[in-house]
């Protein structure tokens, strides 16, 4: 029974395209975020939402949306992927601020042609 | 600006032979620095928090310290199955939820 789900795990598309990753989490935590983790393994915050509510907007093309249905949903949505959006993007929750820690989901690798 | 710094970026070790990682970090005013594991085509793991300097956190054959400025996980006695990637972090206060990540640590234990 997957904690932390992400889909789809691998992501092949062309530049110019738009793009979705969906998030799920099963804990009951109120704490969900999109980390970045690039070539070379810097896992790097974009997002968090906490009840609902962005928490965290790091400096992050405008083309990157996120979206919190609700406390158990997390989405990314990308437009005009571009060459350097290629990377592995993980999603993760926590309780409150994670100070006992995240859950991470096993990550989407996107790979934009 | 926060930053952690890890060392070495690769160790290769004997099954049985014990090391220690480095992680070295600077912050404005620390809330937590976390260790995780990263096994290849997978998210981390959460392993540790540690809060405040002289705290000492255990689990298996792994042990976590922290002082001021750095924190050391040692593996002790290393099976085949401590190989991953391990990662230190830190929360700064007053950055609600945000992690600032090292470039981890590559562990391979051989047989």
């Amino acid at each position: 029974d997957t904690a932390v789900s992400q889909t789809p795990k691998y992501l092949v598309t062309q530049m110019g395209n738009d793009k979705s990753i969906k998030c799920e989490q099963n804990l009951g935590h109120d704490t969900m975020y999109w980390y970045k983790q690039d070539s070379k393994k810097f896992l790097k915050i974009m997002f968090s939402y906490n009840n609902k509510e962005l928490i965290i907007n790091e400096t992050v093309p405008n083309r990157f949306s996120p979206k919190s249905p609700d406390k158990a949903h997390l989405n990314l949505h990308i437009n005009s992927l571009e060459l350097g959006d290629s990377a592995v993007y993980f999603c993760a929750s926590s309780q409150e601020d994670g100070i006992d820690g995240y859950t991470f989901g096993s990550g989407t690798r996107l790979t934009v042609v | 600006e926060d930053q952690v710094t890890q060392s070495p970026e690769a160790l290769r070790l004997q099954e049985g032979e014990s090391s220690s990682l480095n992680c070295s970090y600077t912050v404005s005013g620390l809330r937590g620095l976390f260790w995780y594991r990263q096994d290849p085509g997978k998210g981390p793991e959460f392993l540790f928090t540690l809060y405040s300097a002289g705290e000492e956190k255990e689990k298996e054959r792994l042990k976590a310290t922290l002082t001021k400025k750095e924190s050391f996980l040692h593996i002790t006695a290393p099976k085949p199955e401590d190989s991953a990637t391990y990662l230190c972090a830190v929360q700064a206060s007053g950055s609600w939820g945000k992690l600032q990540f090292g470039a981890g640590t590559q562990v391979v234990v051989t047989p």
